[in-house]
């Protein structure tokens, strides 16, 4: 149980255009979902905390603007990286609270990431 | 604030010897503490928890951890390590966001 997916794997984009990540809880209904940006050998950092039927939360120095969330329903949430440059490259990692009623809605179960290369 | 510090950067370990990552952390009162691997270009996997209770937690793969109050640690341990361990390792703590450690990189020789 408590499966996360993401999609897509890996994107490829000309500068100045908008790429759409997916994150999905598959077999449970995520009221929080957050997601992080991981740079090349460093460890996760929060982007945002999306929680459904509201407004994202956004960590100091996120681009609102920039990074789009939005989690439209128990199950899905999704980033949208608007106007990408080469800059906003790197793996982004989307991740939801467990089921609440039991311990499980104190972790955070992963997805697979995606790979963003902006060109 | 929660923070969390993983002091080695990368530990190289023999195939079938055992392994300790470390981890220590600061929280004011009682953590959620996990550990969570990381394949190369893969999101993050769950390997163990701790919430209250027996300090010594079982998790997947063959990993137990060792909570230590006295020591603000939270230690991982592996008794015989396979060459599929080779991973990054993420020791994190939680209170109202996950905060996660610099990450320790394991590679296994033969």
């Amino acid at each position: 149980g408590a499966v996360v997916s993401q999609h897509p794997s890996w994107v490829i984009c000309k500068s100045g255009t908008s790429v759409k990540i997916e994150c999905r809880s598959l077999d449970f209904q995520a009221t929080t979902m957050f997601w992080y940006r991981q740079f090349p050998k460093q460890s996760l950092m929060l982007m945002a905390t999306s929680n459904e039927g509201s407004k994202a939360t956004y960590e100091q120095g996120v681009e609102k603007d920039k990074f789009l969330i939005n989690h439209a329903s128990l199950t899905l949430s999704t980033l949208t990286v608007t106007s990408a440059h080469p800059e906003d490259s790197s793996f982004y990692i989307c991740s939801a609270r467990g089921p609440t009623g039991g311990v499980a809605k104190n972790i955070q179960y992963f997805g697979a990431g995606t790979r963003l290369s902006v060109l | 604030a929660q923070s969390v510090t993983q002091p080695d950067i990368h530990i190289t370990v023999s195939e079938g010897a055992s392994l300790e990552l470390r981890c220590n952390y600061s929280y004011g009162a009682t953590p959620y503490l996990f550990w969570y691997v990381q394949s190369p270009g893969q999101g993050l996997q769950l390997l163990l928890k701790y919430f209250s209770g027996d300090t010594l937690v079982q998790g997947i793969k063959g990993f137990e951890a060792e909570f230590k109050r006295s020591q603000s640690s939270f230690n991982l341990r592996k008794p015989s390590v396979h060459w599929s361990d080779a991973a990054e390792y993420f020791c994190a703590v939680a209170a109202l966001k996950l905060s996660f450690g610099a990450g320790t990189t394991v590679t296994v020789r033969a």
